[in-house]
């Protein structure tokens, strides 16, 4: 069974970085792709961007590109996002996810990490 | 960036009744659409993906249909666990976008 296990809640004052984790067990990340969303509180979904950890080739959305880097490390079966510069309206839970059949379509999901950012 | 435009925001449904969820994308998206349930408090859960495509383990209630730029998800039989937000995704280029999701309760 897939699974993939994300890192805990963080809490962020403005301007600092977090950066989150996100293990995967039971399907070897180099054989898919890993996109992160996010989803602020009471909204929908946002797609960050995503990482081919074969090569560590990223895509971003436009509004993402200076705001999130994506790293993985196929050693440890593991991605990372990490966040910069937070602002308040960072606050949100972050989801990994994977995509295996085809490269846009998540079919695991991790259980989300929450990101606060306050002061 | 291609926005998907979903509809209703909200509906509910008595057990039993047959339910639509539909989206519009700005342009043709070759069937790579996707669609996702997110129960209160989890994770989103694909459903359906290359538009028709029943996930693995999903039940044959749920089916999706459409081209273009049209797309519906239809549950035939709304049972209480259905009870949660759908959001429907293209995959047919980046950015990756998402409808902003239907709220589907029980009446």
């Amino acid at each position: 069974e897939v699974q993939l296990q994300q890192s805990g809640a963080e809490l962020g004052k403005p301007g600092t970085s977090v950066r989150l984790s996100c293990k995967v067990s039971g399907y070897n990340i180099k054989s898919a792709y890993i996109h992160w969303v996010n989803q602020r509180p009471g909204k929908g979904l946002e797609w960050i961007g995503r990482i081919d950890p074969a090569n560590g080739n990223t895509i971003y959305a436009e509004k993402f590109k200076t705001k999130a880097t994506l790293t993985a490390d196929p050693s440890s079966n593991t991605a990372y996002m990490q966040l910069s510069q937070l602002k308040s309206d960072d606050t949100a839970i972050f989801f990994c996810t994977m995509a295996v059949d085809f490269p846009g379509v998540m079919d695991a999901w991790g259980q989300g990490a929450s990101v606060t950012v306050s002061s | 960036d291609i926005q998907m435009t979903q509809s209703p925001a909200s509906l509910s449904a008595s057990l039993g009744e047959a339910v639509s969820i539909e989206c519009l994308a700005s342009e043709g998206i070759s069937n790579d659409l996707a669609w996702y349930q997110q129960k209160s408090g989890k994770s989103p859960q694909l459903l359906i993906y290359a538009a028709s495509r029943l996930q693995d383990g999903v039940p044959s209630r749920f089916s999706g249909s459409g081209s273009g730029t049209r797309y519906s998800l239809k549950i035939s039989g709304m049972q209480p666990e259905d009870e949660a937000d759908y959001f429907c995704q293209q995959n047919y280029k980046y950015p990756l976008t998402f409808g902003s999701g239907t709220k589907l309760e029980i009446k």
